[in-house]
């Protein structure tokens, strides 16, 4: 059985631009959630996506979009990235059905905005 | 709205000696609390659910609603027990959670 995994582990982008991350969920698992956790802070909800919809969504403007596939898979992407927006993403997968089973998490795709 | 707080940003005890670490919410419907770890150079996992009611690694947590309060305690720290601490709450069967600030644990031998 296969984890979360998230690409790429790091990465530096300029203010302005626009980024991408990816997220392979955890076999079995049909929902993915995006959080947002900076530095010395607890991870702060983004959104989540079932059924390749959005199905819930944090306090974080219309600039961060997502997407899920059919596979599961799901992307996040950020774009006139501001400076605050530097942080730790990650991303968790669960199945819909397994309620309070909590997730699965990633190790997360550190984003430096400079 | 909901919101988590976790007063401590880092506890220190020795080996040997109880450990309580606080967390309180606020939340107005019923609320389903979590507990998750991260141990260093670790990715972010569920340590324990109120609603089972169950003890992990020793640890144990007692949802008090009338206090809000959801304390995860353990009568003997371990070493290993060192790890950042995250209280959360869901708002949606175990989804969409809002996490505390996290408390780091720090088990002194």
């Amino acid at each position: 059985e296969t984890g979360v995994t998230q690409s790429p582990t790091h990465l530096i982008k300029t203010r302005g631009q626009q980024v991408t991350l990816r997220c392979s969920s955890q076999s079995g698992h049909n929902t993915v959630s995006w959080y947002q956790q900076a530095l010395g802070q607890g991870p702060q909800f983004i959104f989540q996506y079932y059924r390749e919809e959005e199905n819930g969504r944090g306090n974080f403007p219309p600039r961060f979009s997502g997407l899920q596939f059919p596979n599961y898979s799901s992307e996040l992407n950020v774009n006139a990235l501001e400076l605050d927006d530097s942080a730790l993403y990650l991303c968790a997968s669960s199945h819909a059905r397994s309620y309070n089973y909590g997730y699965t998490f990633g190790s997360g795709t550190r984003l430096t905005v400079v | 709205a909901q919101r988590v707080t976790q007063p401590e940003k880092l506890l220190s005890v020795f080996k040997g000696a109880p450990v309580e670490l606080k967390c309180n919410y606020s939340y107005s419907g019923s609320p389903e609390l979590f507990w998750y770890v991260q141990y260093s150079r670790q990715r972010l996992q569920l340590l324990l659910r109120h609603i089972s009611r169950e003890s992990i690694k020793g640890f144990t947590a007692d949802l008090n609603k009338g206090e809000t309060s959801f304390h995860l305690k353990k009568p003997f720290a371990q070493e290993e027990d060192s790890a950042m601490y995250y209280c959360a709450l869901s708002r949606d069967y175990g989804q969409n959670f809002v996490f505390g600030p996290g408390t780091r644990l720090s088990v002194l031998p």
